[in-house]
């Protein structure tokens, strides 16, 4: 597609379930990131994917928190044992090439955990 | 620790006049930095960039300014329009990863 799609767009679950998120780079970009941003806050560095590997998942909150990009193109990051300070909106970005160099971001996924 | 972020949490400006967006930073190392715009319900937008070799950069309506003495850049829109309310970011690229301050909300008042 033209830009980055991301699936869900609004996600709500209960405390401890388990939930996966989608992302859908444009075509042809290697380079993913997965970023989260909370209500009034700019984005934070979750993950960074070039190819098939995780390049860099040094913002990983901690071991609850899971991302594959077994393809080179789709990613899902997934969450288990969902808190309630998980909500948030998890926005995806991709980028052709290494480093930022302005990324495309999608909408994001805002996350609700009840 | 080092960081990046924004002077004001606001800004209100009337229709047509300019805006300016500051915002500074703490790593004297940096050399790359990004300005996004966001707008409700979306993921942040490309603006324009500037690398650390370059004191200025312009593109359509707008233009950034670097000054690496006092670590500070700022995000000038001229003739500013109501489709230019949103949150304005100013992020500093560090290696694979971008760094984003709090963000600006611009207001426009017509």
């Amino acid at each position: 597609g033209a830009g980055v799609s991301q699936t869900p767009s609004n996600k709500v679950t209960e405390k401890g379930k388990y939930v996966e998120l989608r992302c859908d780079p444009i075509s042809g970009h290697t380079a993913l990131y997965w970023y989260r941003q909370s209500l009034g806050q700019g984005p934070e560095f979750l993950i960074y994917f070039q190819g098939t590997g995780a390049a860099d998942d040094s913002g990983l909150p901690n071991d609850r928190f899971f991302a594959v990009r077994p393809e080179g193109s789709v990613s899902t990051l997934k969450i288990q044992r969902t808190e309630r300070g998980d909500s948030a909106v998890y926005l995806c970005a991709s980028s052709s090439g290494q480093g930022s160099y302005g990324y495309t971001f999608g909408s994001g996924t805002r996350l609700t955990v009840v | 620790g080092e960081s990046v972020g924004l002077h004001l949490p606001t800004l209100s400006v009337q229709e047509g006049d300019n805006s300016i967006i500051n915002c500074a930073y703490s790593n004297s190392a940096s050399d790359y930095f990004i300005w996004y715009k966001q707008e409700s319900g979306k993921g942040p937008q490309f603006i324009i960039d500037i690398r650390s070799n370059m004191d200025k950069r312009q593109g359509q309506r707008v233009t950034v300014l670097l000054n690496k003495t006092v670590k500070h850049l700022s995000l000038q829109i001229a003739a500013t329009q109501p489709g230019d309310s949103a949150v304005y970011f100013c992020a500093e690229n560090r290696g694979f990863k971008t760094i984003f301050g709090a963000g600006t909300r611009l207001f426009v008042k017509a």
